[in-house]
């Protein structure tokens, strides 16, 4: 069975750093793209970035760039995000996703539980 | 960035009703659309991907249509297990974007 799960989401102050994992199990870590997608509190989804199976490219979101970045550890089938300068708009729900890749086209089709990040003074 | 825009934002219907929700892009995507639906403080589950192929256990009212600009998604026969949100997005391009949503409620 799929699973993934996240941890790392708190109260953070603006200016600060947190880091999300993901812990991968039931299936072949390696050999897929993730991603990050985020969800603020009553609103809708938004991609935040993605990684290939090797954590040789990287894709980020525009708001983003810069300031977070993803990165894995195939062997211990977990994915991160390290976020600093954070802002009250990354105040979301954070998802770690499997990216599933058939050609151009890519989907999620597994997705996480979501840790909580909650930036604030 | 191409931009999802769905229609309705909300509905209500009743169990039994046939639903259909529209997403349209602001470009041309091909068939790069892939459909989700999400319950409250649960994670998105992926419904349909390339627009009209039907996840692996996902219930066959489900079906989804189009190409290029326009495309729905359509419920059958809507079951109390349907009311939840439903969000379409497209993988043509980087970044991958989500439309607005819609949440489906009962009447």
């Amino acid at each position: 069975e799929v699973q993934l799960v996240e941890s790392g989401g708190g109260l953070v102050q603006p200016g600060g750093s947190l880091r999300l994992s993901c812990a991968a199990s039931g299936f072949t870590f390696s050999s897929y793209w993730m991603s990050w997608v985020r969800q603020a509190p009553g609103k809708g989804l938004e991609w935040v970035a993605d990684i290939k199976e090797d954590g040789s490219e990287k894709y980020y979101v525009d708001s983003v760039k810069g300031r977070f970045t993803i990165s894995r550890d195939n062997a211990k089938s977990s994915l991160y995000l390290q976020m600093n300068s954070l802002r009250a708009e990354d105040t979301a729900v954070y998802y770690c996703a499997r990216d599933h890749i058939d050609g151009v086209e890519t989907r999620f089709d597994y997705w996480g539980q979501g840790t909580l990040v909650t930036v604030s003074s | 960035d191409i931009q999802m825009t769905q229609s309705p934002s909300s509905l209500s219907a009743s169990v039994g009703d046939r639903v259909t929700i529209t997403c349209r892009a602001s470009q041309s995507i091909s068939s790069y659309l892939n459909w989700y639906q999400q319950k409250p403080g649960k994670a998105p589950k992926l419904l349909i991907y390339a627009a009209s192929s039907l996840q692996s256990g996902v219930p066959s009212r489900f079906s989804g249509s189009g190409s290029g600009t326009d495309f729905t998604l359509s419920i059958s026969s809507l079951q109390p297990e349907d009311f939840a949100t439903y969000y379409c997005q497209q993988s043509d391009n980087t970044p991958l974007t989500f439309g607005g949503g819609t949440k489906v409620e009962i009447k």
